[in-house]
Parts: C-alpha cells; sequence; structure tokens
C-alpha cells in the first residue's frame, strides 16, 4: 500500500525557515517524481514544486510564488522527500501535501501538514 | 500559458448524474489532465487521468460511477448515480515539463 506521511509543520515567524519531511512508502521511490502542493485556508490547490527521480537528473522546478525561498530534495536511501522553505511569509500560511507523480500528474497524497507563518 | 479554468460550483441530486468540466487554455488542447477529489476537510484523491482522445485510467479503488471524457480542450468528469460522500471540492491538474498546474476547484453539491 502506498503511504505518504508529511511531517514538520507547525507555527513559524516571518522571515524564519521550516523544513518539512515526506516519508514514503509501498512503492519504489527512487523512481518517482515527487510534487509539492499547499492549500491556504479555504482556497485551492496551489502546485509549489516537484523534484525529479536521479534518473532525470534529480532535479527541481518551482512555482514562481516560491522560487528562490523554497528547495526540494530527497534522500532515495531512506525514502523521504525534503521542503526546504526559507524567508516565510505569511502568505505562506497552508496545508501543505507532498504527493507522488506518476508522468506528470500527482497520483497518491499525503494527508498534510499545517504551516502557520505568524509573528 | 498553461490554464486550467473550472466552474467555481455545481450541483446535482442523490441518485443523479452530473458532469463537471476543466478547459485547457489555448495552444493545450492536447494535454492531457487528472481529476482529483476533495471531501470536506480531508485531502486529496487521485480519481483518474483523462488524454485527449477521452480515453482514462482510474486511481486505486475509484468507483465505476466515475468516468472521464474529452472533447477539443474540455476534459469532463462524469459522476452517477450520486451519493452524499460525493459532495466534493473536484481539481483538474495539467503539466508540462517544468510545471504543473491546477485549476480553481469546483464545489459540487448534492442535493
Amino acid at each position: 500500500e502506498v503511504q505518504l506521511v508529511e511531517s514538520g509543520g507547525g507555527l513559524v515567524q516571518p522571515g524564519r525557515s521550516l523544513r518539512l519531511s515526506c516519508t514514503a512508502s509501498g512503492f519504489t521511490f527512487g523512481v518517482c517524481a515527487m510534487s509539492w502542493v499547499r492549500q491556504a485556508p479555504g482556497k485551492g490547490l496551489e502546485w509549489v514544486g516537484f523534484i525529479r527521480h536521479k534518473a532525470y537528473g534529480g532535479t527541481s522546478e518551482y512555482a514562481a510564488s516560491v522560487k528562490g525561498r523554497f528547495s526540494i530534495s530527497r534522500d532515495d536511501s531512506k525514502s523521504i522527500a525534503y521542503l526546504q522553505m526559507s524567508s516565510l511569509k505569511t502568505e505562506d500560511t497552508a496545508v501543505y501535501y507532498c504527493s507522488r507523480e506518476e508522468s506528470g500528474n500527482s497520483d497518491y497524497w499525503g494527508q498534510g501538514t499545517l504551516v502557520t507563518v505568524s509573528s | 500559458q498553461l490554464v486550467l479554468t473550472q466552474s467555481p460550483s455545481a450541483s446535482a441530486s442523490l441518485g443523479a448524474s452530473v458532469k463537471l468540466t476543466c478547459t485547457l487554455s489555448s495552444g493545450h488542447s492536447s494535454s492531457a489532465i487528472a481529476w482529483h477529489q476533495q471531501q470536506p476537510e480531508k485531502g486529496p484523491r487521485y480519481l483518474m487521468k483523462v488524454n485527449s482522445d477521452g480515453s482514462h485510467r482510474k486511481g486505486d479503488g475509484i468507483p465505476d460511477r466515475f468516468s472521464g471524457s474529452s472533447s477539443g480542450a474540455e476534459r469532463y468528469l462524469t459522476i452517477s448515480s450520486l451519493q452524499s460522500e460525493d459532495e466534493a471540492d473536484y481539481y483538474c491538474q495539467t503539466w508540462g515539463n517544468d510545471i504543473r498546474v491546477f485549476g480553481g476547484g469546483t464545489k459540487l453539491t448534492v442535493l
């Protein structure tokens, strides 16, 4: 059974950093791209970024709203994807979901972790 | 620019059918999309991928009541025999080499 579990959310002050983790199980993590998607309170889904698997260079792409502030990495030996968030703004407040990708689309989702950016 | 357009809301009666629409922006009418369901207070759930020829492939455990189709730049999700648990937000998603895009979502109310 495919499982994705996000962790690391919480309350953080504007301008600070936070790292989220997505721990995967039930599939061969190393051959899958992984995405991060967020949902601000009462809003729709917003793509944050994704990381390709190693066979495609393991490189990442980001939405314009987070480019230069957020970074995605992966540890295939631990089946974990990370979202490093820096210079956080109040508008980054959201539930953050990780998802497994299959040829571009998300096909499995985690339960999400809430990040609140507030002073 | 790759954009997906969805109507903000839809409604249908219990036991009836409903067809939700997702429209691809100009120049992207051959793109595939995916449909996701988000029930209240829950995370998203992948429903299916719909190709430009109308073929679709559903995710694990998705009931036969859910089906997909296409016409031009429009991609559809049809839910038949509506049940109360189908009341949810439905999002379409598409992708390019270096981008992923979600539509604004359709809130489905089951009357």
